[in-house]
């Protein structure tokens, strides 16, 4: 167990509809990643939220959205879905988030991941 | 931007043997860190090892060790004592050292499925 929590683990909609994925991190973790794991693209990284900001951006649709709340805690909403939307996405977090700073201390711990279909 | 090859989509092995996983990647950067993560069948990424580009000296843990060559761009995966365990998807990741004071995400490789046989 990572730590890192992710709900709902199983989701199941309709094209056109909006769902919202949340995200745990890790107890003290300021930092949180979303990533994205299908057939087609494997795994790709999405987006970056340190302490609240968004702080780095990947292959992230304009469709998807994302924030941190003061809690730490992450939302990423997914709108006006597509049949290529389905896969399996994962929240990952880590102490910082921040440039520079040693792999040990940087190191992105996953979490279980919100399998979506979409019909 | 960086690319992470994983050129053996799939690699078998008895148990208690030796393998070898393959990665390179392709960056411009000096400064870096490499990545092994574990993907077994229930779907969860488990952290298997880390380098630190900057650091020459190869990284272990246990029974899984990596041979890293930076000059040849190369990150591969050595796991000893194969077992039964071990057996899931092996996904090589990079990750830059950061541009706009983010950490950045991690790139992966496409993933080696490795089978090991009793």
């Amino acid at each position: 167990d990572s730590g890192v929590t992710q709900t709902p683990k199983h989701l199941i909609t309709a094209t056109g509809q909006r769902v919202t994925l949340r995200c745990s991190p890790r107890s003290g973790d300021l930092s949180v990643y979303w990533y994205q794991q299908s057939l087609d693209q494997g795994l790709q990284f999405l987006i970056q939220y340190y302490n609240g900001e968004e702080r780095a951006k990947g292959n992230i649709l304009e469709r998807f959205s994302a924030q941190q709340f003061p809690d730490l805690h992450s939302e990423l909403n997914l709108s006006s879905l597509e049949l290529g939307d389905s896969a399996l996405y994962f929240c990952a977090s880590s102490p910082w988030g921040l440039a520079g700073v040693p792999a040990y201390q940087e190191t992105q711990y996953f979490g279980p991941g919100t399998r979506l279909l979409v019909l | 931007a960086q690319t992470v090859t994983q050129s053996q989509p799939e690699m078998s092995v008895q148990e208690a043997e030796t393998v070898t996983l393959s990665c390179t990647y392709d960056t411009s950067e000096s400064d870096y860190y490499l990545f092994w993560y574990k993907q077994p069948p229930s779907r969860q990424m488990i952290l298997v090892i880390r380098q630190e580009a900057y650091k020459q000296q190869n990284a272990t843990e246990n029974r899984f060790s990596v041979n890293f060559q930076k000059a040849a761009k190369s990150f591969s995966l050595k796991i000893s004592d194969s077992q039964l365990g071990d057996a899931a998807m092996y996904f090589c990741a990079y990750r830059s050292v950061g541009s706009g004071g983010g950490a950045d995400g991690l790139t992966f490789g496409k993933g080696t499925h490795l089978i090991i046989q009793p």
